[in-house]
């Protein structure tokens, strides 16, 4: 298998632009997830589906960020306005749905370079 | 107070020495724990997972878990320069699906 698959690989963009991230999950996983990762705050999970439904978006830092699974071999994350405080490196995992290792393995995607002008 | 804290370090040990790296985390409910290394500019990847209290040895690494005192830790045997690394602790609680908590990081410098 591939592996998780992100793009694009860096994303260079002006204030106010939409901006889109793309994903595709290791086929037969169930979880996919999505990641923010930044000096300041860590790795912080976003949003998380569950066979294509959204389950947990608390993680979502505000409107301007929206999340899609329109089926099991693809995901978007979509900021729209984009700001500069959203640069960041932005990562796609995904995972089986067993409750214990290794079957809730999370297995990360390269991550997409975002840089807001 | 955060969920799962981590001493962001720079750690710095020599190269042959063992480095020990902490994870306290705050709920009591937490079934999973797992030890990601992440190079820089690179994503996550699991190197260790243990959910049972006790050690857990893999080649050079060894993760202990003690869930009554709410922490987990990670030793690196024989460090080498290649162990240069950020390592971060993540946690999961059967409540919260796979859902996984990650810790800020602690960076590991093995110096020759």
């Amino acid at each position: 298998d591939a592996g998780v698959i992100q793009s694009p690989r860096h994303e260079v963009t002006e204030m106010g632009q939409e901006v889109t991230l793309r994903c595709k999950p290791i086929s037969g996983h169930d979880y996919l997830f999505w990641y923010r990762q930044t000096m300041m705050r860590g790795l912080e999970l976003l949003i998380y589906f569950n066979n294509n439904v959204p389950i947990d978006d608390s993680g979502m830092p505000e409107d301007r960020f929206s999340a899609k699974m329109p089926n099991a071999s693809f995901s978007t994350l979509k900021i729209q306005p984009s700001e500069p405080r959203d640069s960041a490196v932005y990562f796609c995992a995904s995972s089986l749905a067993g409750q214990i290792p290794p079957d809730n393995e999370q297995f990360f995607g390269p991550g997409t370079r975002l840089t807001v002008l | 107070q955060k969920e799962v804290e981590q001493n962001s370090g720079p750690l710095s040990v020599p190269e042959g020495a063992i480095a020990s790296l902490n994870c306290t985390y705050s709920d009591r409910g937490s079934q999973s724990f797992f030890w990601y290394r992440q190079y820089s500019g690179k994503s996550p990847e699991l190197i260790m997972f243990i959910y049972s209290n006790g050690d857990k040895e893999d080649g050079r690494f060894t993760a202990q878990l003690n869930k009554a005192s709410q922490y987990v830790s990670l030793l690196i045997r024989d460090s080498q320069p290649s162990d240069s690394a950020t390592y971060l602790c993540a946690v999961s609680g059967l409540a919260a699906g796979n859902k996984l908590t990650f810790g800020g990081g602690t960076r590991v410098l093995v110096k020759p």
